[in-house]
Order: structure tokens, then sequence, then C-alpha cells
């Protein structure tokens, strides 16, 4: 069974066009991150959200919007999609909010052409 | 703010070879999370070791160890007789305590390469 996963793995896409990374835990998880690697492998927090609470960080542009349906979910949403939003993005989560072990989820590849 | 710094971008070994992975870290918290991560060419981020900053106590698991001083904000990690499957980026990793939302901050990753 896999711990964390995300949908689509590889996601080709028109810049301007709104796309979502859908993102599952069955860990039992309390808090679930979104981070984005760029083509220098260089990992960046974006979002940490815990019981509702969302924290964002400040560099992240407000075209990106994460969704919780529930907790074992955090989606990612995405709008008006540019050329600079190429990357990977993976989800995580943790058990407790400060200082836990994060499990990573398999990433998504996005493409924007 | 927290920083890490991996200096090391690329390392090429040979197998069986012991290889040493330097990790220097930036923190104004006096309580703090360490970690390690492994990605391999198939692209996942696999979990390796954590260590708070109040257990400085060195450890090894299988061909891993780790050197955590804090005296000079170092979290190394050392893998004894390479082997092929272990050529893949690591990933060191800080979290402040303080930090409210336990964001990770990630050094640029160390490629390293085991060859034959």
């Amino acid at each position: 069974d896999t711990a964390v996963s995300q949908t689509p793995k590889y996601l080709v896409t028109q810049m301007g066009n709104d796309k979502s990374i859908k993102c599952e835990q069955n860990l039992g998880h309390d808090t679930m991150y979104w981070y984005k690697q760029d083509s220098k492998k260089f990992l960046k927090i974006m979002f940490s959200y815990n019981n509702k609470e969302l924290i964002i960080n400040e560099t992240v542009p407000n075209r990106f919007s994460p969704k919780s349906p529930d907790k074992a979910h955090l989606n990612l949403h995405i709008n008006s999609l540019e050329l600079g939003d190429s990357a990977v993005y993976f989800c995580a989560s943790s058990q407790e909010l400060r200082g836990d072990t994060q499990y990573f989820g398999p990433g998504t590849r996005l493409t924007v052409l | 703010a927290q920083k890490v710094t991996q200096a090391q971008t690329e390392i090429s070994v040979v197998e069986k070879e012991d290889v040493t992975l330097d990790c220097v870290y930036e923190t104004r918290d006096t309580t703090y999370y360490l970690f390690w991560y492994k990605q391999p060419p198939s692209g996942e981020l696999v979990f390796l070791i954590r260590r708070n900053s109040f257990d400085e106590q060195n450890e090894i698991s299988g061909r891993y160890s780790w050197n955590f001083q804090k005296s000079t904000s170092s979290f190394n990690i050392t893998i004894t007789a390479s082997q092929v499957v272990d050529s893949a980026v690591y990933f060191c990793a800080l979290s402040e305590r303080g930090n409210a939302g336990n964001m990770l901050t990630f050094g640029g990753g160390t490629r390293l390469m085991v060859k034959p």
C-alpha cells in the first residue's frame, strides 16, 4: 500500500490553463505539505496544512491554492499556468506539526508549454 | 532565518569506497530537527534519518552512519563500502521548532555517483 500517493505522475499542459494535482495519504497523519522541486533539483516548501490551518510560504504566487476535502487529502490547484511553473511537485505528510518526519509522495512532473 | 548548505554538489567514487557527504546548517532556534533524504534516479524522496538538536549521539544503520556536531553546526552522513545502488542525490534538511508550519528547509543536494 502506498503511504503517500499523487496523481497524475506526469502533467503536460498549455500556458494559461488551470490544473490540479491530487494527493492522498493513508498514514493517518495530521499535517500535509506541498513542495516544489525546480530543474536544478532545489526543493522549496510551498504550503503546510494542519487541522484546517494553512501556512503559506510568502514567496508562493496566489495562483497556487491548496484544497483539503478531508484530513487524508491535500490537492494543489494552479490557475493561469506559466512556463516557470514547470517543475516536480511533491506532496508530503507528517504525524505532528513540529519537527516530525515528513514522508513524501512520488512527485508529479508538471510541464507547461 | 534557517539555512542549509551542502557544499559538495557532485561526488564520484568507485564501488566499495567510503564516502562522506557534508551538511552545514544555520539556525537561531535552540530546538531544531535535522534530516537526510535520498532521491534516487527514479525520483522519489526517501527518508533516511531524523535528529533533534538535543541528541548529538552519532548513529550507525547498516552502511550509513551519521555525525552530528552542534559545535560546528554540521550533520554529515558517511556511506561505508558504497554500492552502485547508492547513486542518488542526497538532501540535508532543517526544521526549526519555532517554525509554525514545520516547513523543511533543504540544502541544494549532493549528487553521488558510484561507479562499478
